[in-house]
Order: C-alpha cells, then structure tokens, then sequence
C-alpha cells in the first residue's frame, strides 16, 4: 500500500524540549517537503529536500531541523528555539510523473506545546 | 500583499446549488495551479490541477486567467459531502515549491 506515512498523528511537547517529526514514503519520491498550518492559515514551507543529502531552508525555517539520508525518510525537528511550535505540520512528496509537480500529503501530526 | 489571495468564506450554500470561488496570485512567472480539498483536521489532497485551457472532472471546473492573474473553481449541483475548505495553490519556478491561499471554507446544507 503506497502512500505517506507521518508519526505520530498527535505530540504534545513541554517548553524547551525537542521533538522530532517522523515522514516516510514508499512512492520513490525524490523530492519532499514540511510545510506548517495554523488555524485559518494556508500551508507555509518549513524545509524542503530535492534529493537525499540535501534540503534547503524554505520560508519559515527558524527552529527546525532537518535531515535526508535515505530516499523514504525526511524526518523534521522542532527545536526549543521555535518560539511558536504549536501547529499542524504536514509532510508531502512531489511525483515525478506529473508535469505540473503535483504534492502529496501525508495525514499530518498535531504538535501542542504545554 | 500575500501571493496568492481568497475569500475565506464560509459560503453556505444549499444542496443542489452551484457555487464559485475566485483565488488571485501576484507572480506571473507561477507555473502550475492546483485545487486541493481540505476536510477539518485532515490533511489537503488533490482535487485537480488546473490547465490554460480550463478543465472539467465531473461537477468540477477550474479555469485560468494568466491576464488577470486569477483562477476559479466551480462546483454544480453541490452535494452534501462537498462541505471543506479548499486551497487554491500555485507553483513557483523551479524549486517546486507551492504557495498555498489560506482557502475557502463551503458549507453545503440540507
């Protein structure tokens, strides 16, 4: 069954601690992507990586880390210097086969900071 | 200005209604457009692309005006289960990357 797969679906997180957002894909996708939601808000780009062992900074970067190793993994962390963390945060993967560059979510994880 | 703008709604409309939403991006170099469909609490997913010449998928037609800088997606004869928000969204050049309008809330009733 192919698809993209997130963990977990809810985290709760205390101030000053990291935590780390898991993405897999079995699509053989090269390129993926984190994007964040807040209530009412369109998606906005965290981290983007084209190909394995490499990622660029997308439009809101600061306090996240990521890594890209391996083809099916695009882990993301969230480090206690993101002054607002609370969010949906969504992973995605880009089909090679579409002209358009079409993305693909996966179902999402729902990090609350207490 | 955001890059790409719509009305957040909500639009309530009753079952059997056609209804239309407008989204405007500000770069003209974009390259693709897309309508994803996003139900509360749950992540967007592809309800079409759309192309120059405008396309249909059913009660589903999107259209694109480069002039202009605007697309638009109309549903017919809406449905119970037409109820979400959905994100009108445009490509970049060659990064990929999407610019994502905060979308547009329907509420189709009984």
């Amino acid at each position: 069954d192919g698809g993209i797969t997130q963990s977990p679906k809810y985290l709760f997180r205390k101030e000053g601690q990291n935590v780390t957002l898991s993405c897999e894909q079995n699509l053989n996708h090269d390129a993926m992507y984190w994007y964040r939601q807040d209530p009412g808000q369109g998606l906005r780009l965290i981290y983007y990586s084209q190909i394995v062992n490499d990622f660029q900074k997308g439009d809101i970067a600061e306090g996240y880390s990521v890594s890209r190793e391996k083809k099916e993994s695009f882990p993301l962390t969230v480090t206690s210097a993101q002054k607002n963390p609370t969010a949906f945060y969504l992973c995605a993967s880009r089909d090679p086969g579409s002209p358009q560059g079409t993305q693909y979510f996966g179902p999402g994880t729902r990090l609350t900071v207490l | 200005r955001k890059e790409v703008e719509q009305d957040p709604g909500p639009f309530n409309v009753p079952e059997g209604a056609t209804v239309a939403f407008n989204c405007t991006y500000s770069n003209s170099a974009s390259q693709s457009f897309f309508w994803y469909r996003q139900d509360c609490r749950k992540e967007p997913k592809l309800l079409m692309s759309v192309y120059s010449s405008g396309n249909e998928d059913g009660r589903f037609t999107a259209q694109l005006n480069r002039a202009s800088q605007y697309i638009s997606l109309l549903i017919r004869d809406s449905k119970l289960s037409d109820s979400a928000t959905y994100l009108c969204v445009v490509k970049g050049q060659n990064t990929g990357k999407l610019i994502f309008g905060q979308g547009t809330t329907l509420q189709v009733k009984p």
